[in-house]
């Protein structure tokens, strides 16, 4: 079973539209959590960190049930930028050792004029 | 300022050969990571090192060699490549365990194209 699973898509939006993706993580001992965006042929980029308590930033949204072990993104009024690969990313941290991240395969978005 | 630097960006190479990827971070991050993208990209954790310590060596072959002469170098040694060696390999670094968000970053990447 993967760490991380997130559905790849691709979703395709109009401008304008609101989409969100999910993903669930397997290990509950996972302490931090992240979407990252990726573009074609580019380094992942951070996008904003995941709080217990659900955290915005503009038009992007991102909730955490640790419950249920999944992660949510909520991006509204969508523009032709947010066209990208979204990551989402589970870190377990490895007492005296470090952290260990772990990726989703990613959720293609596109958004159309 | 790059925070994460990688060289060489393009990488192409024959069968058999052998070739280093040098990867430098200036954020005084105490642990660095090699990954690997594939064509499906899937982006796959091969090597993490924490102050010169390897901690992490997923099932990569042993053609793979990580080399980090101090802490802000990682570099990554691939000995007689292959096709399947093909693919985007990103260098990141992060913050050791002790704050909660420990964000990795990452270089621009390496294309490597074995023929």
């Amino acid at each position: 079973r993967k760490e991380v699973e997130q559905d790849p898509g691709p979703f395709n939006v109009p401008e304008g539209a609101t989409v969100a993706f999910n993903c669930t993580y397997s290990n509950s001992a996972s302490q931090s959590f992240f979407w990252y965006r990726q573009d074609c042929r580019k380094e992942p980029k951070l996008l904003m960190s995941v709080y217990s308590s659900g955290n915005e930033d503009g038009r992007f949204t991102a909730q955490l049930n640790r419950a249920s072990q999944y992660i949510s993104l909520l991006i509204r009024d969508s523009k032709l930028s947010d066209s990208a690969t979204y990551l989402c990313v589970v870190n377990i941290p490895i007492f005296l050792t470090g952290n260990q991240f772990y990726f989703g395969t990613g959720t293609s978005l596109t958004v159309i004029p | 300022d790059t925070a994460v630097s990688q060289t060489p960006k393009y990488l192409v190479t024959q069968m058999g050969n052998d070739k280093s990827i040098k990867c430098e971070q200036n954020l005084g991050h105490d642990t660095m990571y090699w990954y690997k993208q594939d064509s499906k990209k899937f982006l796959k954790i091969m090597f993490s090192y924490n102050n010169k310590e390897l901690i992490i060596n997923e099932t990569v072959p042993n053609r793979f060699s990580p080399k980090s002469p101090d802490k802000a170098h990682l570099n990554l040694h691939i000995n007689s490549l292959e096709l399947g060696d093909s693919a985007v390999y990103f260098c990141a670094s992060s913050q050791r365990i002790g704050s909660s968000y420990n964000e990795q970053f990452f270089g621009p990447g390496t294309r490597l194209t074995v023929l």
